[in-house]
């Protein structure tokens, strides 16, 4: 079935360095890829997603990557900060209609560590 | 304010107790989601609709079952908790494809 595996499950970054989630997906009909942060306690919001359609994507210190024929896409954080300090999710989804599902199928998420 | 709610935050039962998780979302969003999750593991989707009438099981088989009688309504019901129904559930709402999914605050339950 459909799967998306994602590395590593935890991340320990110096405040201000860099960090970056990756995952894979099996699914080759998938074209919509969101994610999603979870900080402690509370509710996973989405912070960036990108489309098929589109190879990079950035919103200041994040960016999400595309790499369709590998089926591969991963999220850069840049001078990270405690704040940053979460789990992390990727997910994958063939949108909704023509007979897709548009249930997003999220990787095994990411916890992310800044130290000051 | 337009958000999704949950109720109750928290819950302790005993086993063999039918309970139900209640969803409710003021932002007019057609499609609803109910999620497994064990602190900071992975999402796991149990239930899924996209709109009233219609419901769809998820990819983690579980014993609970959801109605949506209402647009913004969608409460899941365990005729029986057990032991092995202890973690925390989240509900979510999206309108239409390719945008946000939007989760409430989650109801952990521990059932003894």
């Amino acid at each position: 079935g459909e799967n998306v595996e994602q590395h590593p499950s935890t991340l320990s970054v110096q405040e201000g360095d860099s960090a970056v989630i990756k995952c894979t997906y099996s699914d080759s009909a998938s074209n919509y890829f969101p994610w999603y942060k979870q900080e402690l306690g509370k509710r996973p919001q989405l912070i960036i997603d990108i489309r098929s359609n589109v190879g990079e994507k950035k919103d200041q210190r994040i960016a999400v990557t595309l790499n369709k024929t590998a089926k591969h896409f991963s999220l850069h954080i840049t001078e990270t900060q405690p704040e940053d300090s979460a789990v992390y999710f990727c997910a994958a989804s063939r949108g909704h209609g023509s007979g897709n599902t548009g249930k997003l199928i999220f990787g095994q998420g990411t916890t992310l560590q800044v130290k000051p | 304010e337009a958000d999704i709610y949950q109720t109750p935050r928290y819950l302790v039962i005993g086993t063999g107790k039918k309970i139900t998780l209640e969803c409710s979302q003021t932002m007019g969003h057609d499609k609803m989601y109910w999620y497994q999750q064990d602190p900071g593991m992975e999402l796991h989707l149990i239930h899924y609709s996209y709109g009233v009438n219609s419901t769809e099981k998820g990819d983690l088989s579980s014993e609970s079952t959801v109605s949506r009688i209402r647009t913004e309504h969608f409460p899941l019901t365990l005729e029986s908790a057990r032991p092995s129904h202890t973690s925390q559930y989240l509900c979510a709402s999206m309108q239409g494809d390719y945008n946000e999914q939007f989760f409430g605050p989650g109801t952990r339950l521990t059932v003894l």
